[in-house]
């Protein structure tokens, strides 16, 4: 069955360091990627997606991922992490060929130190 | 008023009650979803409207019942529930009919409490 993993339930990062959260998925084709966040009491907003091209995408914020294929995976990235990045983070995918179902990770939740 | 706005925000209700959710889009949007998200879970999609027509029931129990009156609008009806079936209903729109492809805009959601 088509998944998508993110291995890191919460982590902890200071202030001003850098952040990759982690995404993996299984799926025999190249899926859409896309990369939300949820600040707290409030819904999904959309970071970045990637659908065809340069592998490495620019989004919101500040973030950027990457889309390995030989790894089935599609990191999210900041160089420098700023008190208001403290949210959860989900990672989705949706197959090209198929509806409008998109599959999604259980989360990251990233706390920032002071 | 902008983007998709829910209410309530909070919802607390008995087994026996009877109740609903409100969805509100204000962008000229064409598909509109209900999502569930639990603690610790993905998220799961419930239904999906699109141009005021249902295409897709993700066998939801038929104490959730969904509405959609116009391309603007999404209810959640909601009548005897379980405890199980805390959570936070989110809505969410995307400008383009059903696909993978979509980018969805998400309301803050409905936290639903089941007692």
């Amino acid at each position: 069955a088509q998944s998508v993993t993110q291995p890191d339930i919460h982590i902890t990062v200071s202030e001003g360091a850098s952040l990759e959260l982690r995404c993996n998925y299984s799926y025999g084709a190249t899926p859409y990627l896309f990369w939300y966040v949820q600040s707290p009491g409030q819904g999904l907003q959309l970071l970045l997606k990637y659908f065809s091209g340069d592998t490495l995408v620019q989004g919101i914020k500040g973030f950027e991922a990457e889309f390995k294929r030989s790894q089935s995976s599609f990191n999210l990235r900041k160089p420098s992490v700023h008190w208001s990045d403290a949210a959860e983070y989900f990672c989705a995918v949706a197959p090209r060929d198929s509806n409008y179902q998109l599959i999604w990770g259980a989360g990251t939740k990233l706390i920032i130190k002071p | 008023e902008t983007g998709v706005t829910q209410t309530p925000r909070h919802l607390v209700m008995g087994m026996t009650n009877k109740k609903s959710l409100k969805c509100e889009q204000h962008l000229g949007h064409n598909a509109m979803y209900w999502y569930k998200q639990s603690a610790k879970k993905p998220l799961e999609l419930m239904f999906v409207y699109s141009l005021e027509e249902r295409v897709e029931n993700n066998s939801v129990p038929s104490r959730f019942s969904p509405e959609c009156p116009n391309s603007s609008h999404l209810f959640l009806h909601l009548h005897t529930l379980q405890p199980e079936d805390s959570a936070l209903y989110l809505c969410a729109s995307s400008q383009d009919r059903p696909s993978g492809a979509n980018v969805l805009t998400f309301g803050a959601g409905s936290r639903l409490t089941v007692l």
